[in-house]
């Protein structure tokens, strides 16, 4: 397998404009997570997916945040409009997990947003 | 309530020598996995080792393992023999395993290692 595979890996994008953030974790995971990295908060989880569906999105920051999963293949990330505080580094990261917790989240390699 | 947390922003290492980084976590949930994860300046995301809630023998993987000291909440990665190589961004990380497993991340340490 390819490992999680995110898209794309760097996105300069003008304040106020939509931006999607794509990813593909690996095959056979049902747990799917992304996080936001910034120099002040570190890793914060935004929101993860249990065989698709959305289980916890209390660390989206605000409603400008949203995220799908329509299948177990493919999840987005999307900020409209997007602010300039939004600039970071997202992961998208995914796993195995219902009855294996031992199991490591593998991550993709980031997006590197940067919002101007 | 912060649930994993890492106090040292940063620490230093000459080479050779061996380094502990510091993690506490907070859960009630009896059944919970530990993880170490290296972010190097490339910016990826690398598992080293984990440890589960039940396991009875500390977790070793090679130059890491961990000290885990249940009682105190505690899951310290311990690095031996430090190389130049291990200088990057440390970060310990809990799953909670009842019901839905999410994962979350304390906010690191940056780990410089010296000639």
């Amino acid at each position: 397998d390819a490992g999680v595979i995110q898209s794309p890996r760097h996105e300069v994008t003008e304040m106020g404009q939509e931006v999607t953030l794509r990813c593909k974790p690996i095959s056979g995971h049902d747990y799917l997570f992304w996080y936001r990295q910034t120099m002040m908060r570190g890793l914060e989880l935004l929101i993860y997916f249990n065989n698709n569906v959305p289980i916890d999105d209390s660390g989206m920051p605000e409603d400008r945040f949203s995220a799908k999963m329509p299948n177990a293949s493919f999840s987005t990330l999307k900020i409209q409009p997007s602010e300039p505080r939004d600039s970071a580094v997202y992961f998208c990261a995914s796993s195995l997990g219902t009855g294996r917790m031992n199991t490591e989240a593998f991550f993709g390699q980031g997006t590197r947003l940067t919002v101007v | 309530a912060q649930k994993i947390t890492q106090t040292q922003p940063g620490m230093f290492v000459q080479e050779k020598e061996a380094v502990t980084l510091d993690c506490t976590y907070d859960t009630s949930d009896p059944s919970y996995g530990l993880f170490w994860y290296k972010q190097p300046s490339s910016g990826e995301m690398i598992f080293l080792i984990y440890q589960g809630s039940y396991d009875q023998q500390n977790a070793t993987e090679g130059r890491y393992s961990l000290n885990f000291q249940k009682a105190r909440k505690s899951a310290n990665l311990v690095i031996s023999a430090s190389q130049l190589g291990d200088s990057a961004m440390y970060f310990c990380a809990m799953r909670e395993g009842t019901g839905f497993q999410k994962l979350v991340f304390g906010t690191g340490t940056r780990l410089l290692v010296s000639p």
